[in-house]
C-alpha cells in the first residue's frame, strides 16, 4: 500500500515566523513530490515540486527532500496571514497517478 | 495554455437521484484525467483515473462510475445517489507518461439531501 502521511494540525505560526510542514511516504523508489495549497472551499493549487534530494527554493517557499529517510518538507518563510490554508503533500508512486496526504491545516496568527 | 473546466460548481440532489458531473480540458492532447472526492475536513480520495479514451481505472468500489467519451472529456456519474456521496468532487489532469503534477478544476460541491 502506497501511503503519504501528514500531521493534520492545526499548526499555528505567528506572522513573520517560519512555518514548517512535514510529509512522509512509504515507497523508497518514489520519484517526484509535490506541495499543494488549498484554501477553504477551493480546489488545490500547486505551489512547489521537487525531484532531487536537497532543497529547492521559490520565493518564500523551500521544499526539502530526503529520499533515504523518506520525507519531504515545506518551509514558508516570513509567514503571512494569506498563507493560512491546508497544505497537501502528494507523491508520484508510478501508475500514472498521484497519492495525496490528508493535509496539514496551517493558521498564521497576526 | 491549458485550462480545465468543471461544472456545476454546486449541486444539491435528493437521495436516489442520478448524477452527472462533467470535466473538460483544453490546450493539451491525451491527458491523464482524474476524479477525486474530498469529504468535509478530509484528504483527497482518488475515485477514478483514465489514461486514454474509454480506459477507466476504479480506485474505490462504490455506486459511482466514470466515462471518457472523448480525449479531453471526463464524466462522473451515479444512477442513484446516497447520502454518503456528499462531498467536494474534483477533476484533475496531468501529462501522460510523465512524473508530473496534476492540475485541478474548480470543483463541484455536492450535497445529497
Amino acid at each position: 500500500q502506497k501511503e503519504v502521511e501528514q500531521n493534520s494540525g492545526p499548526l499555528s505560526v505567528p506572522e513573520g515566523a517560519i512555518a514548517s510542514l512535514n510529509c512522509t511516504y512509504s515507497d523508497r523508489g518514489s520519484q517526484s513530490f509535490f506541495w499543494y495549497r488549498q484554501y477553504s472551499g477551493k480546489s488545490p493549487e500547486l505551489i512547489m515540486f521537487i525531484y532531487s534530494n536537497g532543497d529547492k527554493e521559490d520565493g518564500r517557499f523551500t521544499a526539502q527532500l530526503n529520499k533515504a529517510s523518506q520525507y519531504v518538507s515545506l518551509l514558508i518563510r516570513d509567514s503571512q496571514p494569506s498563507d493560512s490554508a491546508t497544505y497537501l503533500c502528494a507523491v508520484y508512486f508510478g501508475n500514472e497517478k498521484l497519492t495525496f496526504g490528508t493535509g496539514t491545516r496551517l493558521t498564521i496568527i497576526p | 495554455s491549458q485550462t480545465i473546466h468543471q461544472w456545476p460548481a454546486t449541486l444539491v440532489q435528493p437521495v436516489g437521484s442520478p448524477l452527472s458531473l462533467e470535466c473538460t480540458v483544453e490546450g493539451t492532447s491525451n491527458p491523464n484525467l482524474y476524479w477525486y472526492r474530498q469529504a468535509a475536513g478530509r484528504g483527497l480520495q482518488l475515485l477514478f483515473y483514465s489514461v486514454g479514451i474509454g480506459q477507466i481505472s476504479s480506485e474505490v468500489p462504490q455506486n459511482l462510475s466514470a466515462s471518457r467519451p472523448q480525449d479531453r472529456q471526463f464524466i462522473l456519474s451515479s444512477k442513484k445517489l446516497l447520502l454518503s456521496d456528499s462531498g467536494f468532487y474534483l477533476c484533475a489532469w496531468s501529462v501522460t507518461g510523465g512524473i508530473t503534477e496534476a492540475f485541478f478544476g474548480q470543483g463541484t460541491r455536492l450535497t445529497v439531501v
